[in-house]
């Protein structure tokens, strides 16, 4: 089962420029973190959120976490050609061990 | 960090053998391993909980009988897909919990391609 929505499903822009990724889930989690798969390949963790942060950043990547709304966004910062992938959210739901995702968004950055 | 491997990385098969997948845990000792499945362009859809020593846990309308789990030691879980035919074919995940290290830490094997003829 999957937890719940990412938008937009694609994005494409320009080397450079900003991209903001949205993630809705449905019930209450414990953490929610967010992946990176290229084409075909494994999954990259990218961050980790817990339920009681609002706010995370690494590097060039910024995650918001909004309980009330159940949703959380993914900012990366001054993409990259390299950036160009799939990003999913994948939630730890309370009193649950699984790990669910999202639909995912799939970016890509053009030279 | 804690490494989870799979084997094999891909696998073409005919239609209605069966084939056997490979979930380890390379320097920690997993006692909750996880199937997932991805097809193509889609997100990951999790297939069931592998447990050590007991039987897996199995997500709505994932037919226990057709994909068989066995997690036999703390560091080897194993997914058959039996009589597999071409709607199986897809990107097969598996990852790997260790409660020493918190129950958010979860490491994920590379996946394994399955081609089914």
């Amino acid at each position: 089962s999957q937890q719940g929505e990412e938008d937009p499903q694609a994005l494409s822009i320009q080397e450079g420029e900003n991209a903001t990724m949205n993630c809705s889930y449905k019930t209450s989690i414990n953490n929610l973190q967010w992946y990176r798969q290229n084409s075909g390949r494994g999954l990259v963790h990218l961050i980790l959120i817990r339920s009681n942060e609002r706010e995370k950043h690494s590097g060039r990547l910024r995650v918001t976490l909004d309980t009330s709304k159940k949703s959380s966004s993914l900012l990366i910062t001054a993409s990259r050609a390299a950036d160009t992938a799939s990003y999913f959210c994948a939630t730890d739901n309370t009193g649950g061990f699984k790990t669910i995702f999202g639909a995912g968004t799939r970016l890509f950055v053009k030279a | 960090g804690a490494v989870v491997s799979q084997h094999p990385s891909w696998v073409i098969c005919k239609s209605g053998t069966s084939v056997k997948i490979e979930c380890r845990s390379l320097d920690f000792q997993a006692t909750t391993m996880f199937w997932y499945r991805q097809f193509p362009k889609q997100s990951l859809m999790l297939m069931a909980t592998s447990n050590e020593g007991s039987k897996a846990t199995y997500e709505q309308g994932v037919e226990k009988d057709k994909f068989l789990i066995n997690h036999a030691s703390l560091t080897l879980s194993t997914l058959t897909v039996t009589s597999a035919h071409p709607e199986d074919s897809s990107f097969y995940i598996c990852s790997a919990r260790s409660p020493g290290q918190g129950v958010e830490t979860q490491y994920f094997g590379p996946g394994t391609r399955l081609l089914v003829l």
